[in-house]
């Protein structure tokens, strides 16, 4: 079983440019996370679709980040403009389905820099 | 709110040594906990998860946890460790009384493993 892939695996940006990230779950996987996991912090949740309806964005910086999961599939993650402290890692996950007792299988991450 | 506690940032153990790292909750009720591993440029990997029950889990890699509600802790041990252990470990706590899965994670514990 394929697992969840993430593109690109490395990004270096300037402060104020526009960076998006790609996901692709696991094959029949209702629901995608993304978290953000900043250099000595745990990850930290940013965005939860269930299919293509989003169950919780409160940790989302809508003001700078948006996210997307058009078809319930894929989904892409955007940061626009950039900043500083948006450097990190950005973890993709999914899972089977919404309930609390479903595993969480995660992407390797893509790690953003931004200068 | 919940919050998650490692206070061990970095531990090194002798390859074939136990192992405990420890994991403190704060949450108002009983919180589902997990912990995950990570390796250099991987995602994260479920090691074991408690939902309720005996309080001893069992998880793979011949990795255990216990918990306990008095102390409000979800410490994870190991036996033997090998050097094919090292790598970050996070400890995460999640809702009970919702029906979809937000995790909560610790900062990470990095495990070192000396021959």
């Amino acid at each position: 079983e394929a697992g969840v892939a993430q593109s690109p695996r490395y990004k270096i940006i300037e402060k104020r440019q526009s960076v998006a990230f790609w996901c692709n779950p696991i094959s029949g996987h209702a629901t995608l996370y993304w978290y953000q996991q900043i250099l000595g912090q745990g990850p930290k949740l940013l965005i939860q679709f269930q299919n293509n309806g989003v169950v919780d964005d409160s940790q989302l910086p809508k003001d700078r980040f948006s996210a997307e999961r058009l078809k319930g599939v894929d989904s892409t993650l955007k940061i626009q403009p950039a900043k500083l402290e948006d450097s990190a890692v950005y973890l993709c996950a999914s899972s089977l389905e919404i309930g609390r007792t479903y595993e969480q299988y995660f992407g390797p991450g893509t790690r953003l820099t931004v200068t | 709110a919940q919050s998650v506690t490692q206070p061990d940032i970095h531990i090194t153990v002798s390859e074939g040594a136990s192992l405990e790292l420890r994991c403190n909750y704060s949450y108002g009720a009983t919180p589902y906990l997990f912990w995950y591993v990570q390796s250099p440029g991987q995602g994260l990997q479920l090691l074991l998860k408690y939902f309720s029950g005996d309080t001893l889990v069992q998880g793979i890699k011949g990795f255990e946890a216990e918990f306990k509600r008095s102390q409000s802790s979800f410490n994870l041990r190991k036996p033997s460790v090998h050097w094919s252990d090292a790598a970050e470990y996070f400890c995460a706590v999640g809702p009970m009384n919702t029906g979809f899965q937000k995790l909560v994670f610790g900062t990470g514990t990095r495990l070192l493993v000396s021959p």
